[in-house]
């Protein structure tokens, strides 16, 4: 089965802190994703990867970044972090296909509440 | 832009009768259509996908989708619900260079 870990599943943090979100995934893939979700407007695509150290933004970028500097770790970074940033956390991952047929699977979740 | 729709916030049914969560998408040469399902404090597992072929897909834990081209629909379904299918259930599209959007999430819940 495919794993993707997200080692952090709750975090407090002030406003202004800066923020890592780390993910792991155990099988291979190509494309790495995180994923923001909120009640009533489902997921949005921050961030993904297609290889590592490339990135492309997504639908809501602003305020995140991220790094992969290797295959299986893509992390996401609150730079400096706002109360409107409080959210729950999806990374993802998937093979890469040029069918784009591929399922992506995601890990258990990080909530972050900015105070 | 691509986008999905799931026009119900909540669907409610009873234990043993047939569920449908609707989804319509948005139109494009051939859609790659998927569904997840997400139970609290977790993250989306997924349950089934159409990429091509026959209408009616079957999927994870008894889940079945109509693809309906005509309609640009993509409803999920199962002929007996359960208690322990209670959860937020996402429809998604994928929109190109390997990325899903995804709906906006129903939630449905099963009563004794």
């Amino acid at each position: 089965d495919v794993k993707v870990t997200q080692s952090s599943r709750y975090l407090v943090k002030r406003t202004g802190e800066k923020v890592f979100l780390e993910c792991v995934q155990d099988m291979d893939h190509e494309n790495m994703f995180w994923y923001r979700q909120d009640p009533g407007l489902g997921l949005r695509l921050i961030y993904f990867s297609y290889d590592v150290k490339m990135k492309e933004k997504g639908d809501i970028p602003e305020g995140y970044s991220v790094s992969r500097e290797k295959k299986e770790r893509f992390s996401l970074i609150l730079e400096s972090a706002s109360t409107n940033q409080t959210s729950m956390y999806l990374c993802a991952s998937s093979l890469f296909s040029g069918t784009h047929g591929m399922a992506i699977y995601f890990g258990e979740g990080s909530w972050l509440t900015v105070v | 832009a691509q986008s999905v729709a799931q026009p119900e916030d909540q669907v409610n049914v009873a234990e043993g009768n047939p569920l449908t969560v609707k989804c319509t998408y948005s139109v494009s040469g051939n859609p790659y259509l998927f569904w997840y399902v997400q139970y609290p404090n977790r993250g989306l597992q997924f349950l089934l996908k159409y990429i091509t072929g026959d209408n009616l897909v079957k999927g994870s834990y008894g889940f079945e989708a109509e693809f309906n081209k005509s309609q640009t629909s993509f409803h999920l379904k199962k002929p007996s619900a359960l208690v322990s299918d209670s959860a937020l259930y996402f429809c998604a599209q994928n929109t190109g260079f390997q990325k899903l959007v995804f709906g906006t999430g129903t939630r449905l819940l099963v009563s004794p």
